[in-house]
């Protein structure tokens, strides 16, 4: 059973610029969430795809965006980057379905952004 | 605002002895609690879980106590093992129609020493 993987593991970018991170959903599960991690912080939930549709939005701007594929993947969109957007951007998937609560999610390792 | 609170960056225990890790919530809607283990260049992997109807689940070497009126919850690790040595984050969620976001502490780096 594969687990959930994250590209790039690193990326550089300057202020303004736009990135995207990617995320493979472990094998059966159909919900995929997005958390960023600033240094010394806790995972900060940023928004939640349940069967392609943002299902969940933590308190970040527009400028986030997202996507989730037929297979469950998912990508993280960020545009006009700015200096606080340096963090590790962690993916979780999990599988839940409407009705019940997913007890568990199971991160990838992380995509670490700098923004310079 | 932070409503999930890990106030002890850090905890240095002996091999074999307890480490007791604490959490406070701000959230009285919280009804989900859920404790994770970080090594480094990993993501956070899930250890152990406890629904606000219960106060204490144990699993092996894990336990955590769930106090919902001081709203405070702990994870117990007896014997502590050098392997243990990670960061551990406390998170709790919402029921809620819209998808269940897990709010975090900060963390708190746990050292087992031999």
């Amino acid at each position: 059973e594969t687990g959930v993987t994250q590209s790039p593991t690193h990326l550089i970018k300057t202020r303004g610029q736009q990135v995207t991170l990617r995320c493979s959903s472990q094998s059966g599960h159909n919900t995929v969430s997005w958390y960023q991690q600033a240094l010394g912080q806790g995972p900060q939930f940023i928004f939640q795809y349940y069967r392609e549709e943002e299902n969940g939005r933590g308190n970040f701007p527009p400028r986030f965006s997202g996507l989730q594929f037929p297979n469950y993947s998912s990508e993280l969109n960020v545009n006009a980057l700015e200096l606080d957007d340096s963090a590790l951007y962690l993916c979780a998937s999990s599988p839940w379905d409407r009705g019940t609560r997913g007890e568990t999610q199971y991160f990838g390792p992380g995509t670490r952004l700098l923004v310079l | 605002d932070q409503q999930v609170k890990q106030n002890s960056p850090s905890l240095s225990v002996q091999e074999g002895r307890i480490s007791i890790l604490n959490c406070d919530y701000t959230n009285s809607m919280f009804d989900y609690f859920l404790w994770y283990k970080k090594y480094p260049a990993e993501g956070p992997t899930f250890l152990i879980s406890i629904s606000s109807i219960k106060d204490k689940n144990e699993d092996g070497r894990f336990t955590v106590f769930l106090n919902k009126s001081a709203k405070h919850l702990s994870l117990h690790i007896v014997p502590s093992q050098p392997g243990d040595s990670a960061v551990y984050f406390c998170a709790a969620s919402l029921n809620s129609n819209s998808g269940y976001a897990l709010n975090f502490g900060k963390g708190t780096s746990l050292l087992v020493t031999p």
